[in-house]
Parts: C-alpha cells; structure tokens; sequence
C-alpha cells in the first residue's frame, strides 16, 4: 500500500517561477517529513526537513508548508532555475527514525529558460 | 569528509544466481538503511541496520536479506534472483540516534537480471 501520495507527477515550470509539490500521508505515526532531490545517476540529497510541530519550514528559496490536520505538506520551490530541473521526492518516517523513510513516488521537475 | 559508498556500481547477473552489494556508511554513523528504487514503484525501504542489528524491515520476501558488520559496514544479499530484481539499490546511512540526523545516500548499485 502506498503510504505517502505524492503529486504531480511531472511539473514544468518557468524560470524564476515557484514550482509547488504536493504530498498527503494516512500514518499519524510518522514525525518526520523531509523532501529529498535527486538528479540522474545521482542518489537522493535531502533538500529540507519537517517535524508536525512546525507549520513552516524555509531554507533559501525552499519552503515547506505542513497541515497536520489534513495529513498534507508540500514543497515550495521560490525563483526557479534550470539548475532545480531533477526528481524531488517527499518522504515520512516514523517515531523519530530516520532509517525508515517511505517515500511518494517522485515528481520529475523541469525547468524552462 | 568521504560520502557514502556503495560497490559495485553495476552488475549484470543471470536469473536464479545470487548477488552480494556493499555499503561503507560515512565515518560515525552507525544506521545504515537499503532501499530499492525502480520506475514503476518509485524508491521503496527495504530494511535498516543499527549496531549489527536490524531494527527496521521493509515488505520485501525472504530472498533479501542483509548483514552489518562491527565497523558499521553492511552488505545486502539477494538470493534466486528473478528479472524483476533490476533496479538501482540504493544505501543510506546516518547517526541513527537524535532528532534531526540526516540520511545521507550513496549513489546506488545499479543491478540488471538477464
């Protein structure tokens, strides 16, 4: 069963526009939210993480917005560049460990000069 | 300060055969995770090691299996393998302990079962 829904599943997006990513989870057991970027032949680098006790996360032009309540955080991509074109993946885990990651199935993003 | 390690990068291996991948973890960290990333169902977990033991088990059968040594090393075997067993193998290791410890990924075991 998939327990992280992740959507769209591609996004194109302008350069300098915001690309916005959407994931829904069931498991209230999970606490920790991060989102992962990967790039081909890459493996995934964490980008940002969550815990349900925040509303808002933002590191540089990265922001993720978490609603407990509706068991749905998203990733928000401010100013986007060609060089942001990659796979983002959203992902949760449950009771503090990060071992243990359940991951969306990925949105490919491009990003158009 | 080196990444995590994976070995090899690619293999080609014959249906029925097994198969042996390896992960250094980063220097310190003691949780070394696998997963399995394939186009159809995306990255999936397939078990954890912390300590030598494995603390978390993914929905995978019985013919993957894995190991940690006391340097915190771990290697994933799997058995009889079957050509939907292709896919990029993927380990990740972190502190294991604490809030907040990022999971650092290596960049996978590319595996092709003809």
């Amino acid at each position: 069963q998939q327990q992280v829904k992740q959507s769209p599943q591609s996004l194109i997006v302008q350069k300098g526009g915001i690309s916005i990513i959407n994931c829904a989870y069931e498991n209230t057991a999970f606490d920790y939210f991060p989102w992962y970027q990967q790039f081909p032949g890459k493996g995934p680098a964490l980008l940002i993480a969550i815990r349900p006790d925040v509303s808002e996360k933002k590191e540089g032009r990265f922001t993720i917005s978490f609603n407990k309540s509706a068991k749905q955080f998203s990733l928000h991509i401010m100013d986007s560049q060609p060089g942001d074109s990659a796979t983002y993946f959203c992902a949760a885990s449950p009771g503090g460990s990060q071992g243990n990651l359940i991951f969306g199935k990925g949105t490919k993003l491009s990003v158009k000069p | 300060k080196a990444g995590v390690t994976q070995t090899p990068r690619y293999l080609i291996k014959t249906r029925g055969q097994q198969v042996t991948l390896s992960c250094s973890p980063i220097s310190g960290h003691r949780s070394v995770s696998w997963y399995q990333q394939t186009p159809g169902q995306g990255l999936q977990f397939l078990f954890e090691y912390f300590s030598e033991t494995q603390r978390n088990k993914g929905n995978f059968p019985g013919r993957f299996s894995g190991r940690q040594f006391s340097n915190s090393r771990s290697e994933m075997n799997v058995s009889t393998l079957e050509l939907g067993d292709s896919a990029l193998y993927l380990c990740a290791s972190s502190l294991g302990q604490g809030r907040d410890t990022e999971a650092f990924f290596g960049q996978g075991t590319r595996l092709t079962v003809v």
